[in-house]
């Protein structure tokens, strides 16, 4: 089966610019999640969608970050300011149900840099 | 709220030996645990993950983990190594609660030497 499709897999900015990041999840998989990874840290997540609804958001910045999942299967992810924190790996991943029972494939994830 | 410690941020192997990367939880509920691995430039794959019954558990690539309540931890651990094993492996924790997201540790990057 495919993976999970991100893109694009690497994007410099500087700050106060826009960005925005695409997902493909696995065909078939109702649940998404957008990942932070900070060099350094583990991946923390910032938004879970079930189909196209949000189901956790709480550790979204939600003055700068939004996100939106049209129709139950892409995802984008967006940054309006970025700052220079912001640089960071952003990583997407799906799962076919919500929980740890449906293990979550990521894909490879988009390396911002803010300059 | 849950949390997970990886304490070794960096672990050096010769080839061909035995390694343990350390993991250690805090929660005041349940856990489920997991073992994911990140290969350079790459997502995170899932290694093994603990959800209830054997407290061994075995994931992929010969890597197998134990689940000790008493102690909080879940260690990873392979008997022998190979070079294709150098990435940076990711200890997480879920709780149910109806949504069961995952906190990642901070890391431990594992380094194999020729």
């Amino acid at each position: 089966e495919a993976g999970v499709a991100q893109s694009p897999r690497y994007k410099i900015i500087e700050k106060r610019q826009s960005v925005a990041f695409w997902c493909n999840p696995i065909s078939g998989h109702a649940t998404l999640y957008w990942y932070q990874q900070i060099l350094g840290q583990g991946p923390k997540l910032l938004i879970q969608f079930q189909n196209n609804g949000v189901v956790d958001d709480s550790q979204l910045p939600k003055d700068r970050f939004s996100a939106e999942r049209l129709k139950g299967v892409d995802s984008t992810l967006k940054i309006q300011p970025a700052k220079l924190e912001d640089s960071a790996v952003y990583l997407c991943a799906s799962s076919f149900l919500a929980g740890e029972r449906s293990p979550l494939h990521f894909g490879n994830g988009t390396r911002l840099t803010v300059t | 709220a849950q949390s997970v410690t990886q304490l070794d941020s960096q672990v050096p192997v010769f080839e061909e030996a035995p390694v343990e990367l350390r993991c250690n939880y805090s929660s005041s509920v349940s856990v489920y645990l997991f073992w994911y691995v990140q290969y350079p430039n790459q997502g995170l794959q899932l290694l093994l993950k603990y959800l209830s019954g054997s407290t061994l558990v075995k994931g992929i690539n010969g890597f197998e983990a134990e689940f000790n309540k008493s102690q909080t931890s879940f260690h990873l651990r392979k008997p022998s190594v190979h070079i294709s094993d150098t990435a940076e492996y990711f200890c997480a924790v879920s709780v149910y609660f109806g949504n069961e997201k995952l906190t990642f540790g901070t890391g431990t990057r594992l380094t194999i030497i020729p």
